[in-house]
């Protein structure tokens, strides 16, 4: 079974400064998808970016920026010039490409950001 | 679009009493999801559909839970009898399937309190 891990439940940063958001992940498939989802207090989620695991080069998406690394299963999440609409509780996401685990998302544990000004 | 829409947002109940979860897909998406999450479990898979059909209900954590979709628009989660620990937010998401580019989209979640 795959699995997600995500070793820090909270990360802080100040306002206009970068973080990075760290998770790993367990399987033995070669196709599958990662994504970051964020959800704010309103409990809302909300995709922020997603990375295809045939792809090399990592994905941007404006201010968020992934670190994919296939071989050692590690997919970061940088946050550049943070803001205070970042604050946010961050979920690191799987789903296989084929299989039993198609179209099943599996997250780990989470993330909460503050962002001070 | 509308995005997917759930309802109701909030559920307050008694333990015992039926609860019933609603929601209504993105126009087009053709996989539907069922999510609970709780503090001590984090986000759970419940169920998912592929064109109405059930696929995987391995995540559903008893028979007092079951699930529907009788038609592309629509679909719900139903507890009967609820009990306090079912207290959580329920999510519903939808994807559409098109090669490399499937996401899933959250509604908004319903969260349900059993006293």
């Amino acid at each position: 079974a795959q699995t997600v891990t995500q070793s820090q439940p909270e990360m802080s940063v100040q306002e206009a400064e970068t973080v990075t958001l760290s998770c790993t992940y367990d399987t033995s498939e070669s196709d599958y998808y990662l994504f970051w989802y964020k959800q704010p207090p309103s409990r809302q989620m909300i995709l922020v970016i997603r990375q295809e695991a045939y792809k090399q080069q990592n994905a941007t998406e404006n201010r968020f920026s992934v670190n994919f690394q296939k071989a050692a299963k590690s997919f970061s999440l940088k946050i550049s010039d943070s803001q205070l609409g970042d604050a946010a509780m961050y979920f690191c996401a799987y789903r296989g490409a084929g299989g039993t685990s198609y179209g099943k998302l599996t997250f780990g544990q989470g993330t909460i950001l503050t962002v001070h000004p | 679009d509308a995005g997917v829409i759930q309802s109701p947002r909030h559920e307050v109940t008694e333990m015992g009493q039926e609860v019933t979860l609603r929601c209504k897909p993105i126009s087009g998406h053709d996989y539907l999801f069922w999510y609970r999450q709780t503090m001590m479990r984090g986000l759970e898979l419940l169920i998912y559909f592929n064109n109405n059909v059930p696929i995987d209900d391995s995540g559903m954590p008893e028979d007092r839970f079951s699930a529907k979709m009788p038609n592309a628009s629509f679909s719900t989660l139903k507890i009967q009898p609820s009990e306090p620990r079912d207290s959580a937010v329920y999510f519903c998401a939808s994807s559409y399937l098109t090669s490399g580019r499937e996401t899933q989209y959250f509604g908004p979640g319903t969260r349900l309190l059993v006293l």
